[in-house]
Protein backbone atom coordinates (compact mmCIF):
# COMPACT_ATOMS: atom_id res chain seq x y z
CA UNK A 1 0.00 0.00 0.00
CA UNK A 2 1.35 3.12 -1.17
CA UNK A 3 1.39 5.98 1.28
CA UNK A 4 2.48 9.32 1.36
CA UNK A 5 4.47 11.85 4.07
CA UNK A 6 5.22 15.26 4.28
CA UNK A 7 7.04 16.60 7.30
CA UNK A 8 6.31 19.00 9.18
CA UNK A 9 2.44 19.65 9.14
CA UNK A 10 3.30 23.25 9.25
CA UNK A 11 6.68 25.75 8.69
CA UNK A 12 6.44 29.68 9.00
CA UNK A 13 8.84 31.72 7.45
CA UNK A 14 10.06 35.24 7.09
CA UNK A 15 9.62 36.70 3.51
CA UNK A 16 12.43 36.48 1.36
CA UNK A 17 13.55 33.05 2.79
CA UNK A 18 14.54 30.13 0.22
CA UNK A 19 12.58 26.86 1.42
CA UNK A 20 12.52 23.40 0.69
CA UNK A 21 9.14 21.37 1.29
CA UNK A 22 9.64 17.38 1.66
CA UNK A 23 7.65 14.41 0.56
CA UNK A 24 8.11 10.75 0.71
CA UNK A 25 6.48 7.80 -0.65
CA UNK A 26 6.88 4.23 0.61
CA UNK A 27 6.54 2.31 -3.35
CA UNK A 28 8.97 3.54 -5.91
CA UNK A 29 6.83 2.05 -8.28
CA UNK A 30 5.13 5.04 -9.80
CA UNK A 31 4.40 6.72 -12.91
CA UNK A 32 4.22 10.77 -11.72
CA UNK A 33 4.10 13.08 -8.69
CA UNK A 34 2.32 16.25 -8.74
CA UNK A 35 2.57 18.83 -6.06
CA UNK A 36 -0.61 20.81 -5.34
CA UNK A 37 -1.24 24.29 -3.78
CA UNK A 38 -4.03 24.17 -1.55
CA UNK A 39 -5.67 27.63 -0.02
CA UNK A 40 -8.33 27.61 3.01
CA UNK A 41 -11.46 25.77 1.87
CA UNK A 42 -10.76 26.03 -1.92
CA UNK A 43 -9.54 23.43 -4.27
CA UNK A 44 -6.05 22.42 -5.12
CA UNK A 45 -4.30 24.42 -7.93
CA UNK A 46 -1.40 21.45 -9.64
CA UNK A 47 2.11 23.52 -9.29
CA UNK A 48 4.32 20.71 -10.98
CA UNK A 49 4.18 17.16 -12.27
CA UNK A 50 6.96 15.17 -12.51
CA UNK A 51 7.62 12.05 -14.73
CA UNK A 52 9.11 8.91 -13.01
CA UNK A 53 11.40 9.51 -15.99
CA UNK A 54 12.41 12.67 -14.79
CA UNK A 55 14.39 14.41 -11.99
CA UNK A 56 12.74 17.58 -11.89
CA UNK A 57 10.33 20.46 -12.59
CA UNK A 58 10.34 23.94 -12.82
CA UNK A 59 8.31 26.32 -12.80
CA UNK A 60 9.27 30.35 -12.22
CA UNK A 61 10.41 30.15 -8.35
CA UNK A 62 9.10 26.98 -8.05
CA UNK A 63 11.53 23.61 -8.71
CA UNK A 64 10.66 20.25 -7.58
CA UNK A 65 13.25 17.57 -7.82
CA UNK A 66 12.44 13.45 -7.42
CA UNK A 67 14.20 10.83 -6.85
CA UNK A 68 11.90 7.40 -7.31
CA UNK A 69 14.93 5.42 -5.74
CA UNK A 70 14.89 6.81 -2.66
CA UNK A 71 11.21 7.42 -2.45
CA UNK A 72 11.37 11.07 -2.09
CA UNK A 73 10.47 14.74 -3.65
CA UNK A 74 11.43 18.28 -3.00
CA UNK A 75 9.80 21.86 -3.63
CA UNK A 76 11.79 24.52 -3.71
CA UNK A 77 10.82 27.63 -3.49
CA UNK A 78 13.10 30.55 -4.10
CA UNK A 79 12.77 33.72 -2.28
CA UNK A 80 9.17 33.69 -0.93
CA UNK A 81 6.48 35.51 -0.43
CA UNK A 82 3.35 36.46 1.49
CA UNK A 83 1.27 35.37 -1.11
CA UNK A 84 3.26 31.86 -0.86
CA UNK A 85 0.69 31.30 1.95
CA UNK A 86 -1.32 27.92 1.44
CA UNK A 87 -1.30 24.27 2.26
CA UNK A 88 0.88 21.99 -0.48
CA UNK A 89 0.43 18.45 -1.10
CA UNK A 90 2.21 15.94 -2.83
CA UNK A 91 0.24 13.59 -4.65
CA UNK A 92 1.32 9.65 -6.54
CA UNK A 93 0.18 7.57 -8.90
CA UNK A 94 1.02 4.38 -8.77
CA UNK A 95 2.30 1.74 -11.75
CA UNK A 96 -1.00 0.26 -12.71
CA UNK A 97 -4.32 0.84 -14.97
CA UNK A 98 -6.26 2.30 -11.30
CA UNK A 99 -5.17 5.91 -11.60
CA UNK A 100 -5.90 7.52 -8.32
CA UNK A 101 -3.20 9.97 -6.73
CA UNK A 102 -2.73 8.88 -3.46
CA UNK A 103 -1.72 12.59 -1.19
CA UNK A 104 -0.18 13.33 1.70
CA UNK A 105 -1.10 15.43 4.12
CA UNK A 106 0.10 18.21 3.24
CA UNK A 107 2.02 21.03 4.48
CA UNK A 108 0.56 24.61 5.66
CA UNK A 109 3.43 27.36 4.92
CA UNK A 110 3.17 31.13 6.23
CA UNK A 111 5.28 33.85 5.04
CA UNK A 112 5.81 36.44 7.13
CA UNK A 113 5.56 40.03 5.91
CA UNK B 1 -10.37 27.31 -21.30
CA UNK B 2 -12.63 26.72 -18.33
CA UNK B 3 -11.63 24.50 -15.92
CA UNK B 4 -13.36 21.42 -13.91
CA UNK B 5 -16.10 23.31 -12.50
CA UNK B 6 -18.25 21.66 -9.11
CA UNK B 7 -21.58 22.79 -8.54
CA UNK B 8 -23.03 23.37 -5.65
CA UNK B 9 -20.51 25.15 -3.89
CA UNK B 10 -21.66 24.39 -0.78
CA UNK B 11 -24.63 22.01 0.53
CA UNK B 12 -26.13 21.13 3.65
CA UNK B 13 -28.01 18.30 4.59
CA UNK B 14 -29.90 16.52 7.91
CA UNK B 15 -28.63 12.80 8.61
CA UNK B 16 -30.09 10.30 6.53
CA UNK B 17 -30.92 12.71 3.54
CA UNK B 18 -28.88 11.86 0.02
CA UNK B 19 -26.89 14.43 -1.56
CA UNK B 20 -25.93 15.04 -5.41
CA UNK B 21 -22.58 16.89 -6.21
CA UNK B 22 -22.10 17.32 -9.86
CA UNK B 23 -18.62 18.11 -11.77
CA UNK B 24 -18.30 19.02 -15.28
CA UNK B 25 -14.69 18.52 -16.84
CA UNK B 26 -12.38 20.80 -18.63
CA UNK B 27 -12.96 19.67 -22.64
CA UNK B 28 -11.59 17.28 -23.95
CA UNK B 29 -11.30 15.42 -20.95
CA UNK B 30 -12.61 11.83 -20.89
CA UNK B 31 -11.39 10.80 -16.92
CA UNK B 32 -13.05 12.04 -13.62
CA UNK B 33 -12.37 11.54 -10.42
CA UNK B 34 -14.00 12.23 -7.28
CA UNK B 35 -11.69 12.45 -3.86
CA UNK B 36 -13.16 13.47 -0.56
CA UNK B 37 -11.13 15.90 2.18
CA UNK B 38 -12.71 15.23 5.60
CA UNK B 39 -10.89 17.29 8.30
CA UNK B 40 -7.45 15.67 9.44
CA UNK B 41 -7.91 12.98 6.92
CA UNK B 42 -6.71 14.25 4.28
CA UNK B 43 -7.51 13.80 0.51
CA UNK B 44 -8.42 10.48 0.27
CA UNK B 45 -10.14 8.69 -3.57
CA UNK B 46 -13.50 7.50 -4.03
CA UNK B 47 -13.96 6.95 -7.60
CA UNK B 48 -12.93 7.02 -11.46
CA UNK B 49 -14.91 7.09 -13.86
CA UNK B 50 -13.68 7.38 -17.75
CA UNK B 51 -16.07 6.86 -21.02
CA UNK B 52 -19.06 6.53 -18.96
CA UNK B 53 -17.50 3.47 -16.81
CA UNK B 54 -16.79 2.96 -13.10
CA UNK B 55 -12.84 2.31 -13.56
CA UNK B 56 -11.92 2.62 -9.89
CA UNK B 57 -13.17 2.88 -6.80
CA UNK B 58 -11.53 4.06 -3.60
CA UNK B 59 -12.07 2.08 -0.16
CA UNK B 60 -16.12 3.70 0.93
CA UNK B 61 -19.48 1.98 1.49
CA UNK B 62 -21.40 1.53 -1.51
CA UNK B 63 -24.40 4.28 0.01
CA UNK B 64 -21.11 6.05 -2.59
CA UNK B 65 -21.92 5.91 -5.71
CA UNK B 66 -21.76 8.08 -9.08
CA UNK B 67 -22.25 8.22 -12.97
CA UNK B 68 -20.76 9.54 -16.14
CA UNK B 69 -22.81 10.55 -18.35
CA UNK B 70 -21.97 10.81 -22.51
CA UNK B 71 -20.66 14.41 -22.32
CA UNK B 72 -18.09 13.24 -19.64
CA UNK B 73 -20.12 15.19 -16.74
CA UNK B 74 -20.04 13.14 -13.17
CA UNK B 75 -22.73 13.09 -10.57
CA UNK B 76 -21.51 11.72 -7.04
CA UNK B 77 -24.56 10.50 -5.02
CA UNK B 78 -24.18 9.72 -1.17
CA UNK B 79 -27.33 8.23 -0.07
CA UNK B 80 -28.06 7.88 4.08
CA UNK B 81 -26.00 10.38 5.11
CA UNK B 82 -24.12 10.89 8.02
CA UNK B 83 -21.92 12.93 10.11
CA UNK B 84 -18.68 11.83 9.27
CA UNK B 85 -19.49 12.54 5.47
CA UNK B 86 -19.01 16.14 6.11
CA UNK B 87 -16.24 17.08 4.03
CA UNK B 88 -14.57 18.65 0.58
CA UNK B 89 -15.96 16.44 -2.40
CA UNK B 90 -12.89 17.17 -4.86
CA UNK B 91 -13.45 16.38 -8.52
CA UNK B 92 -10.70 16.06 -10.70
CA UNK B 93 -10.33 15.56 -14.80
CA UNK B 94 -7.53 14.08 -16.76
CA UNK B 95 -7.26 13.12 -20.23
CA UNK B 96 -8.03 9.27 -20.53
CA UNK B 97 -7.08 7.79 -17.07
CA UNK B 98 -5.30 4.87 -18.35
CA UNK B 99 -2.43 6.93 -19.45
CA UNK B 100 0.94 6.53 -17.56
CA UNK B 101 1.44 10.44 -18.59
CA UNK B 102 -2.09 12.03 -17.45
CA UNK B 103 -2.44 14.90 -15.11
CA UNK B 104 -5.20 15.94 -13.37
CA UNK B 105 -6.84 19.14 -12.71
CA UNK B 106 -9.21 19.85 -9.67
CA UNK B 107 -12.21 21.93 -9.37
CA UNK B 108 -13.18 24.30 -6.51
CA UNK B 109 -14.99 21.55 -4.64
CA UNK B 110 -18.22 21.05 -2.67
CA UNK B 111 -18.60 21.57 0.82
CA UNK B 112 -21.05 19.18 2.06
CA UNK B 113 -22.18 19.64 6.10
CA UNK B 114 -24.39 16.85 7.74
CA UNK B 115 -26.07 17.75 10.33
Amino acid sequence: KQEVTQIPAALSVPEGENLVLNCSFTDSAIYNLQWFRQDPGKGLTSLLLIQSSQREQTSGRLNASLDKSSGRSTLYIAASQPGDSATYLCAVRRQGANSKLTFGKGITLSVRP
Amino acid sequence: EAGVTQSPTHLIKTRGQQATLRCSPISGHTSVYWYQQALGLGLQFLLWYDEGEERNRGNFPPRFSGRQFPNYSSELNVNALELEDSALYLCASSLFGGSSYNEQFFGPGTRLTVL
